[in-house]
């Protein structure tokens, strides 16, 4: 079975562009996370989606958006991106509501904004 | 903000070593879980102790869990120079409705041949 899918694998944008990251969880799962992971950190929230539904937001601003489709994938969008999103995206895929089950993560997305 | 914290943040042993890291919490939980990360990858999934449990096993791998003292470990023993990865350990945070993993800020191992 594929595991967590991610595309792209790396990005490269300039300062007020916006992009797009998509995922795609394990076949049956039917939760999608996000994470931020900026160099020497442990992953951020972002976003969690189940059942096509957002069920919470972490602490980022508006400029961050995210859905999931019929078929549970999902993408992340970023606007008016700034330096400081320059980070590791990390999707994890959980077969239901993440709470006392693993989350499996995908390969991640390299954001650079320059 | 960072629900745990390991220790140490790096660890640096020669193959055929054991590396013990530690993670601290700081809420009740349900589980925990610790990955692992090569060179700013995706998160590998390791193992998952619960709260009820005590001590778990895999392959090289021996997770313990006190929570008592909020406290995990993660021993892995006679380590390999592809065991050089950054470990997490991360817990549940959330009410019933909505969970989000929680991390601690990694231990970097680095095991030289």
């Amino acid at each position: 079975d594929a595991g967590v899918t991610q595309s792209p694998t790396h990005l490269i944008k300039t300062r007020g562009q916006q992009v797009t990251l998509r995922c795609s969880p394990i076949s049956g799962h039917k939760s999608v996370s996000w994470y931020q992971q900026v160099l020497g950190q442990g992953p951020q929230f972002i976003f969690q989606y189940y059942e096509k539904e957002e069920r919470g937001r972490g602490n980022f601003p508006d400029r961050f958006s995210a859905r999931q489709f019929p078929n549970y994938s999902s993408e992340l969008n970023v606007n008016a991106l700034l330096l400081g999103d320059s980070a590791l995206y990390l999707c994890a895929s959980s077969i239901d509501r993440p709470k006392n089950t693993e989350a499996f993560f995908g390969q991640g997305t390299r954001l650079t904004v320059v | 903000s960072q629900q745990g914290e390991e220790d140490p943040q790096a660890l640096s042993i020669q193959e055929g070593e054991n590396a013990t890291m530690n993670c601290s919490y700081k809420t009740s939980i349900n589980n925990l879980q610790w990955y692992r990360q090569n060179s700013g990858r995706g998160l590998v999934h390791l193992i998952l102790i619960r709260s009820n449990e005590r001590e778990k096993h895999s392959g090289r791998l021996r997770v313990t869990l006190d929570t008592s003292k909020k406290s995990s470990s993660l021993l892995i023993t006679a380590s390999r120079a592809a065991d050089t990865a950054s470990y997490f350990c991360a817990t549940f945070r959330g009410d019933t409705g909505f969970q989000k993993l929680v991390f601690g800020t990694g231990t970097r191992l680095l095991v030289s041949p």
